[in-house]
């Protein structure tokens, strides 16, 4: 699987948007960016994915560059509950499980 | 509700005793998973099970084992082989390859 770079930390006030960014220039066309966020002494909680496309759920935005070495999430408008851990993961996809590997992350620290 | 639960929460064990984590699912997921994770760091993969009866080892599984009877349980013993074995433990399972549901984790302390 192709190896992630985050910023250490991140800050963000609240009500504002946070965009954290992560590279993976080495992506392959069959991989899939995943990101996940882990808040203090908790399992870490899935966000969202996407393979080409811009994705969009109830929790954050991903964008996908077109040539797919980096992405950023938005959280549009971050809250006090969203100071974690977040995690951005390339894994390929298909039918094998196999593992899922979490680097260091970025640590986004929301204000008030 | 549906979802994970990993016991005990908190756990204490003297050098040389062996110590069972268990780890329950009723998502009716295929796939389960342990990780391992120490204070500032990332996850470790420890072992991984996509059905009964079989499991695979992770980055870091000597000192541990595990055992898939059941779809829905997964339990991780810690042995005495682990020499650092004070840690956060956490279990997951899943449907799909990306799609990981954790459970609230274990925290584990050898006096």
């Amino acid at each position: 699987d192709a190896k992630t770079t985050q910023p250490t930390s991140m800050d963000c006030a609240e009500g504002r948007a946070a965009n954290l960014p992560c590279n993976h220039s080495t992506i392959s066309g069959n991989e899939y960016v995943y990101w996940y966020r882990q808040i203090h002494s908790q399992g870490p909680q899935y966000i969202i994915h996407g393979l080409k496309n811009n994705e969009t759920n109830e929790m954050a935005s991903l964008i996908i560059t077109e040539d797919r070495k980096s992405s950023t999430l938005i959280l549009p408008h971050a809250t006090l509950r969203d100071t974690a851990v977040y995690y951005c993961i390339v894994k390929a996809g298909g039918t094998s499980y196999g593992k899922l590997t979490f680097g260091q992350g970025t640590i986004l620290t929301v204000h008030p | 509700d549906g979802g994970i639960t990993q016991s005990p929460k908190y756990l204490f064990r003297k050098e040389g005793q062996n110590v069972t984590l268990s780890c329950e699912q009723n998502l009716n997921h295929d796939a389960m998973y342990w990780y391992r994770q120490d204070p500032g760091q990332g996850l470790r993969l420890i072992y991984y099970s996509q059905i009964v009866n079989d499991f695979q080892k992770g980055d870091i599984a000597e000192g541990y084992s595990v055992s898939r009877e059941k779809k829905e349980s997964f339990p991780l013993t810690v042995t005495s082989a682990q020499k650092n074995p004070t840690a956060f433990y956490l279990c997951a399972s899943s449907n799909w390859p990306g799609e990981l549901f954790f459970g609230e984790g274990s925290r584990l302390t050898v006096l």
